[in-house]
């Protein structure tokens, strides 16, 4: 069976200061890897995805992760935040098909 | 191209009464999943259909149906709502089952409310 564990319930950062969100994954099998971001009263929208190659992976807004095969993590950061930044993250895995597993969401909150 | 829409987006039922859902994919996505999303148990995995099959089934309650038709809509219906049944329920569009290029594409979501 497939978990994730987002160790971080709520975040609080100040702006253009860097953040982390952490994410660790229990698998007996190879999975993908997702970020996926959530505004109030939206849906989730795809941040960033490990498939396979390069351990590091970027999205178009700045962030990035890291896929550690051998701490099974893949946490989150961007070195420089905005208040727009100010959303719920969720880390999932995927083994095959559409079927995705979440974690509990981290709440990032940008001072101004 | 549009993206995956889920009707009604709110909801209002009284316990016990029964309700549909429906989502339409991206044109040409033939895979669609379902979830429930609450504060306290977070996303959860319902079910997710293929070419109007059924391939996984998450760990609900038989109350809990669903079904894909051959345009890809899908549907979900829960019977004998029950209070802990309010939740955003959310669908998520994807062009095939399985793969490397596996990225599943949400929907708004529906905010059931069980009074």
């Amino acid at each position: 069976a497939q978990s994730v564990t987002q160790l971080d319930s709520q975040v609080p950062v100040f702006e253009e200061a860097p953040v982390e969100l952490r994410c660790n994954y229990s698998s007996s099998v190879s999975v993908y890897l997702f970020w996926y971001v959530q505004y109030p009263n939206q849906g989730l929208q795809l941040l960033l995805k490990y498939l396979s190659g390069s351990t590091l992976v970027e999205s178009i807004n700045g962030f990035e992760a890291e896929f550690n095969k051998s701490q099974t993590s893949f946490h989150l950061r961007k070195p420089s935040v905005h208040i727009s930044d100010t959303a719920e993250y969720f880390c999932a895995v995927s083994v095959s098909g559409n079927q995705f597993y979440f974690g509990t969401g981290t709440s990032l909150t940008v001072i101004p | 191209k549009a993206g995956v829409t889920q009707t009604p987006r709110y909801l209002i039922k009284t316990r016990g009464q029964q309700v549909t859902l429906s989502c339409s994919p991206i044109s040409g996505h033939r895979s669609v999943s379902w979830y429930q999303q609450t504060p306290g148990q977070g996303l959860q995995f319902l079910f997710e259909y293929f070419s109007e099959t059924q391939r996984n089934k998450g760990n609900f309650p038989g109350r809990f149906s669903g079904r894909q038709f051959s345009n890809s809509r899908s549907e979900m219906n829960v019977s004998t709502l029950e209070l802990g049944d309010s939740a955003l329920y959310l669908c998520a569009s994807s062009l095939r089952a399985g793969g490397a290029n596996t990225e599943a594409f949400f929907g708004q979501g529906t905010r059931l409310t069980v009074v």
